[in-house]
């Protein structure tokens, strides 16, 4: 089954410890990105990737770090994560300029 | 100015009504147009592509002018299982594929 999986799906977490979501496609796409989700703002662009070792800042990159050594995956660094990056939290991929499949959510809380 | 504007509603109709979206962007070098549906706390998913000449997919229309800058959704006898969120997203290929989304409107159908 074509699919874009996340884990983890719930987190919560300290402020300043360091964390993970993992970001895996089967469907062979170039482009990967990650995007947060807030009330009332909708979805906001963190970092994408064009393809492996291609990574490029999106809208709201402070505080986050990824990286692109494989096609499939597409790991979410927090190095020291803060109570503002409390969001949802959704990773997608697609070839260029096509549609997005989407990932099912990670919910993070910062404590 | 944002760039992808929605109405955030939420637009409250009964059952069997018709109901139309409009979504306004600002850039003209926008090259592609969707919609989606995002059920609450889940991923977003693609409802439809949107064509120069229009197109219909069931009880859903979209229609884009490119001259106004805008698109539309307009949904026909609608049913409760339609309640959730729709979202306007472009694509502009002059910034490496990137999609740029709108904040969504919030669609609810009563019995």
């Amino acid at each position: 089954e074509a699919q874009v999986t996340q884990n983890p799906r719930y987190l919560i977490t300290v402020t300043g410890k360091k964390l993970t979501v993992t970001c895996s496609q089967n469907m062979n796409h170039e482009y990967m990105s990650w995007y947060r989700q807030d009330p009332g703002l909708g979805l906001r662009q963190i970092y994408y990737s064009m393809n492996v070792e291609v990574t490029d800042k999106g809208d709201v990159p402070e505080g986050y770090k990824v990286s692109r050594k494989e096609k499939r995956n597409f790991p979410l660094i927090l190095e020291s994560p803060s109570p503002n990056q409390t969001s949802l939290y959704f990773c997608a991929s697609s070839f260029y300029g096509s549609t997005q499949f989407f990932g099912p959510g990670t919910r993070l809380t910062v404590l | 100015r944002k760039e992808v504007e929605q109405d955030p509603g939420p637009f409250n109709v009964p059952e069997g009504a018709t109901v139309a979206f409009n979504c306004t962007y600002s850039n003209s070098a926008s090259q592609s147009f969707f919609w989606y549906r995002q059920d609450c706390r889940k991923e977003p998913k693609l409802l439809m592509s949107v064509y120069s000449s229009g197109n219909e997919d069931g009880r859903f229309t979209a229609q884009l002018n490119r001259a106004s800058q805008y698109i539309s959704l307009l949904i026909r006898d609608s049913k409760l299982s339609d309640s959730a969120t729709y979202l306007c997203v472009v694509n502009q290929r002059d910034s490496n594929y990137q999609l740029i989304w709108g904040a969504g409107t919030k669609l609810i159908i009563k019995p």
